[in-house]
């Protein structure tokens, strides 16, 4: 059962373009959602988060935006680069109450030249 | 600052025997979590230490999994007797004061 759901397991963008990535969630007592990168060997990277009470944040090229009427979540990456290749997980948390992340199977994202 | 460290990176192991992962936190990290990812899903939570006392363990899935945090600094995580379905990668992370969890680059274990 699932609580976090990526229903994109792979997207490929051309440089320079938007990449945006989905996100779909159940819990309507999660605080906090986040994404992770990860490349191939290692572990996942935390990139951005946001608090279930705002619906944008916004840390250079990473946008996440939130509808929590919708329990949908995205990352727009633009401008998309090559070291953006790599394996995006949306996660989610219960904040203070429960620490663990939650997290989705993940979405594969090429960045064609 | 040194990351968080996993031993060993993988593990080819037959089915009944055992294996022991290890994980170094960030030093000072109070907070000591595992996860473990089976191929093709989700990376799922299997437990979280504070220091030497295991906070949480609501995601270990059986009693075959034992993991230790003697001294509240390094942790182990034995798999006894290993099963098919065990097989995946295994990723440590640690985080001070419950804010953000870095992770390690996990160990990929294969169970024959």
């Amino acid at each position: 059962d699932q609580q976090v759901k990526q229903n994109s397991p792979s997207l490929s963008v051309q440089e320079g373009r938007i990449s945006i990535l989905n996100c779909d969630y159940t819990n309507s007592m999660f605080d906090y959602f986040l994404w992770y990168k990860k490349y191939p060997a290692e572990g996942p990277t935390f990139l951005i988060s946001i608090s279930s009470i705002k619906d944008k944040n916004e840390d250079g090229r990473f946008t996440v935006f939130l509808n929590k009427s919708a329990k949908h979540l995205s990352l727009h990456i633009v401008p998309s680069q090559p070291g953006d290749s790599a394996v995006y997980f949306c996660a989610a948390n219960l904040g203070n109450r429960d620490d663990k992340i939650i997290f989705g199977k993940g979405t594969r994202l090429h960045i064609l030249p | 600052e040194a990351g968080v460290t996993q031993f060993p990176s993988h593990s080819v192991i037959e089915k009944g025997q055992t294996v022991t992962l290890r994980c170094d936190p960030i030093s000072g990290h109070d907070n000591l979590y595992w996860y473990r990812r089976v191929m093709g899903k989700e990376i799922k939570f299997l437990l979280h230490f504070v220091k030497e006392s295991k906070q949480d363990e609501s995601g270990m899935p059986n009693n075959r999994f034992l993991a230790e945090r003697t001294g509240g600094t390094y942790s182990t995580l034995k798999v006894q007797p290993a099963e098919l379905e065990d097989s995946g990668v295994y990723f440590c992370a640690s985080s001070h004061s419950r804010s953000e969890q870095f992770f390690g680059p996990g160990t990929r274990l294969t169970v024959l």
